[in-house]
C-alpha cells in the first residue's frame, strides 16, 4: 500500500533551524510537494523534488533521496508565522499526490 | 503564476438542502481538477477526480450520487453537496493541475468551510 510517514508534532524556537522528515512508500513515483498548511486554510505549495539532493529556496530547503524513500524539508530562521502544518505528499505513478496528516509545527519565542 | 479561485469560502445550510461549491482556475487550462474534504486535525482526503468533458473518478467510499461533480468546462469544476447532513460539514478544497507542468502545477483553492445545522 501507499503510506506516508511524518512526525506528528513539533516545536522549536523562534529564530532556530528545525527540520522535519518524511518516509513515504508509493506504487510508482514522479516526485515529492512539500506544501504548508495554516489552520483552516488551503495548502500551499513550498517545494518540489524530482531528483536526488538539496533544492535551496530562501529560508526553506527540501531534500529527496528515492532509493530511502526518504525527504526532509529545513526550515532556517524560524518565525512565528512560520507556525503551521506541513505536509509532505509524493506523486505516485498516476501523478496522484499522497497526503499523509502532515507535521504539526509549533514555533515559540 | 497560476490562480484557483474557489467560492464561497464559508456556507452553512440546513440539514436536507443542497451546497454548490465553484472550483475556477484563472490563468490556465485545467484539464483536470481534484476534490478534496479534510475533517479537523486529519489529511487531506481524495474525493474524486473531475476531467473536463467526463464523468467524474471517485475515490472509494465516496458517495457519487451525494456529492455531484461536473466540470464542463476547461476552467470550471464544481461540486455539489446534495441533501446536506451535518456529517458533511468539513473543510473542502478544490486543486487544478496544469497539463503541461508538473513541479509547480498543483494549486489549490482557498477551500470551503461547510457548515450543517
Amino acid at each position: 500500500g501507499q503510506n506516508i510517514d511524518q512526525p506528528t508534532e513539533m516545536t522549536a524556537t523562534e529564530g532556530a533551524i528545525v527540520q522535519i522528515n518524511c518516509t513515504y512508500q508509493t506504487s510508482g513515483f514522479n516526485g515529492l510537494f512539500w506544501y504548508q498548511q495554516h489552520a483552516g486554510e488551503a495548502p500551499t505549495f513550498l517545494s518540489y523534488n524530482v531528483l536526488d539532493g538539496l533544492e535551496e529556496k530562501g529560508r526553506f530547503s527540501s531534500f529527496l533521496s528515492r532509493s530511502k524513500g526518504y525527504s526532509y524539508l529545513l526550515l532556517k530562521e524560524l518565525q512565528m508565522k512560520d507556525s503551521a502544518s506541513y505536509l509532505c505528499a509524493p506523486l505516485d505513478s498516476n501523478y496522484q499526490l499522497i497526503w499523509g496528516a502532515g507535521t504539526k509545527l509549533i514555533i515559540k519565542p | 503564476g497560476a490562480v484557483v479561485s474557489q467560492h464561497p469560502s464559508r456556507v452553512i445550510c440546513k440539514s436536507g438542502t443542497s451546497v454548490k461549491i465553484e472550483c475556477r482556475s484563472l490563468d490556465f487550462q485545467a484539464t483536470t481538477m481534484f476534490w478534496y474534504r479534510q475533517f479537523p486535525k486529519q489529511s487531506l482526503m481524495l474525493m474524486a477526480t473531475s476531467n473536463e468533458g467526463s464523468k467524474a473518478t471517485y475515490e472509494q467510499g465516496v458517495e457519487k450520487d451525494k456529492f455531484l461533480i461536473n466540470h464542463a468546462s476547461l476552467t470550471l469544476s464544481t461540486l455539489t453537496v446534495t441533501s446536506a447532513h451535518p456529517e458533511d460539514s468539513s473543510f473542502y478544497i478544490c486543486s487544478a493541475r496544469r497539463p503541461d507542468r508538473v513541479g509547480d502545477g498543483y494549486t489549490f483553492g482557498s477551500g470551503t468551510r461547510l457548515t450543517v445545522v
